[in-house]
């Protein structure tokens, strides 16, 4: 079945520099990665999503790129702000399953100091 | 448009005791699933529902039941609650080709 490894499991940056998080998957069907973030006692939420027909894919201050030869993707903040400050979690499904059955990694801590 | 519903939002039980987490959509969606989250772990699978009249078990399915009520309505059952399952579950509904959206979750602890 599929796994997904994630690292670092905490970061800390200074306010303005750039993040990135990194996930290994060992499926090499998986086709969807999807990264969450999920700020204190709040439910996870949908930042950006990649499928495998594409390398990278941005969204203002956040990009994800993909690597299907090395079966990895990572997810890339610019500009950190203090709002950035949470836990994101990085997924791809597990084959057979799709979209329904996605195995998560452990997650990431960022704290953005000001 | 209230998204994933959950309810209780927190609870206590005692060893053995039994209940179930409720969880409700509105946005029409075929899939919805139950996580749970430990700390350190991340969030992990327990039970998905396809569409409706299905349901197939996850990475950690061991201690629980579902059942899929109708279209909205995606129950989870602890029969006899471990300490062990301690945890905050979260249930999630999408579209089968579209990203899965989280409910506020139940903080369940189990003495």
């Amino acid at each position: 079945g599929e796994n997904v490894e994630q690292h670092p499991s905490t970061l800390s940056v200074q306010e303005g520099d750039s993040a990135v998080i990194k996930c290994t998957y060992s499926d090499s069907a998986s086709n969807y990665f999807p990264w969450y973030k999920q700020e204190l006692g709040k439910r996870p939420q949908l930042i950006i999503d990649i499928r495998s027909n594409v390398g990278e894919k941005k969204d203002q201050r956040i990009a994800v790129t993909l690597n299907k030869t090395a079966k990895h993707f990572s997810l890339h903040i610019t500009e950190t702000q203090p709002e950035d400050s949470a836990v994101y979690f990085c997924a791809a499904p597990q084959i057979p399953g799709g979209y329904n059955k996605l195995i998560f990694g452990a997650g990431t801590r960022l704290a953005v100091h000001p | 448009n209230a998204g994933v519903t959950q309810t209780p939002k927190f609870q206590v039980l005692k060893t053995g005791q039994s209940m179930t987490l409720q969880c409700a959509q509105d946005m029409n969606h075929n899939s919805m699933y139950w996580y749970r989250q430990d700390p350190g772990m991340g969030l992990r699978l327990i039970y998905y529902s396809a569409s409706e009249g299905t349901t197939d078990k996850g990475e950690v399915p061991n201690g629980y039941n579902v059942s899929r009520l109708n279209k909205r309505e995606f129950s989870l059952r602890l029969e006899s609650a471990a300490p062990s399952q301690t945890s905050v579950y979260f249930c999630a509904s999408s579209t089968p080709t579209q990203p899965q959206h989280f409910g506020d979750g139940t903080r369940l602890s189990i003495l």
